[in-house]
């Protein structure tokens, strides 16, 4: 089964703080795909980073990064020097191709909150 | 107008009538997705259309009603709904969903059932 866990419901920081945000997959395939989308206020869904099974190298943009760790089925995503404008709620989601056919499972979401 | 459109933003609507989401996508994509996104509860996948054909029915009530008349536009029909219906309606779309394609989102429609 595909499955993905955020395990923080919401996050409160002060600004230029750093802050992980974690995410915990499960999924049989060998082959898939892993998302992180920004929902502010406004309700859309913004598409951050996708990461494929095969590339565990981290990521940084800019103050983002990401830690992909299959050992441990994980990929973090951390913000350096957090801002009021990174306030939102955060999504990983999975999509594994030969289970369910590319069909995206989201997490629950992670409510970011920072403050000036 | 560039990427993933939805219209109307916000609507209001009695528990009788009959209404449309529309959702347009201006990026070349082949799948379309709706889904819904209630307050404090996660993101629910209701259809998925890839080259018009349904290939997801996420076992939604009847009174949503999709279609997609081609790669590009997607429709929700809307009738006789309930209260509990009131959410976000978010539609997506990618490309090569068999391949993991990134989903691309609209701006969702605000649905209030009085």
């Amino acid at each position: 089964a595909q499955k993905v866990t955020q395990a923080q419901t919401e996050i409160s920081v002060v600004e230029k703080e750093d802050v992980t945000l974690d995410c915990v997959y499960e999924t049989r395939d060998t082959t898939y795909y892993l998302f992180w989308y920004k929902q502010p206020p406004s309700g859309e869904l913004v598409f951050l980073i996708r990461r494929n099974s095969f590339d565990e190298q981290n990521e940084i943009s800019g103050r983002y990064s990401w830690n992909f760790q299959k050992s441990t089925s994980s990929f973090n995503f951390t913000i350096t020097a957090s801002q009021v404008v990174d306030s939102a709620v955060y999504f990983c989601a999975l999509s594994d191709l030969n289970t369910n056919a590319g069909k995206s499972t989201f997490g629950d979401g992670t409510t970011l909150t920072v403050k000036p | 107008e560039t990427g993933v459109t939805q219209t109307p933003r916000h609507l209001v609507m009695g528990m009788t009538n009959k209404k449309s989401l529309k959702c347009e996508q201006h990026l070349g994509h082949n799948a379309m997705y709706w889904y819904k996104q209630s307050a404090k509860k996660p993101l629910e996948l209701m259809f998925v259309y890839n080259f018009k054909e349904q290939t997801e029915n996420n076992s939604v009530p009847s009174r949503f009603s999709p279609e997609c008349p081609n790669s590009s536009h997607l429709f929700l029909h809307l009738h006789t709904l309930q209260p509990e219906d009131s959410a976000l309606y978010l539609c997506a779309s990618s490309q090569d969903p068999d391949r993991g394609g990134t989903q691309y989102f609209g701006p969702g429609t605000r649905l209030t059932v009085l």
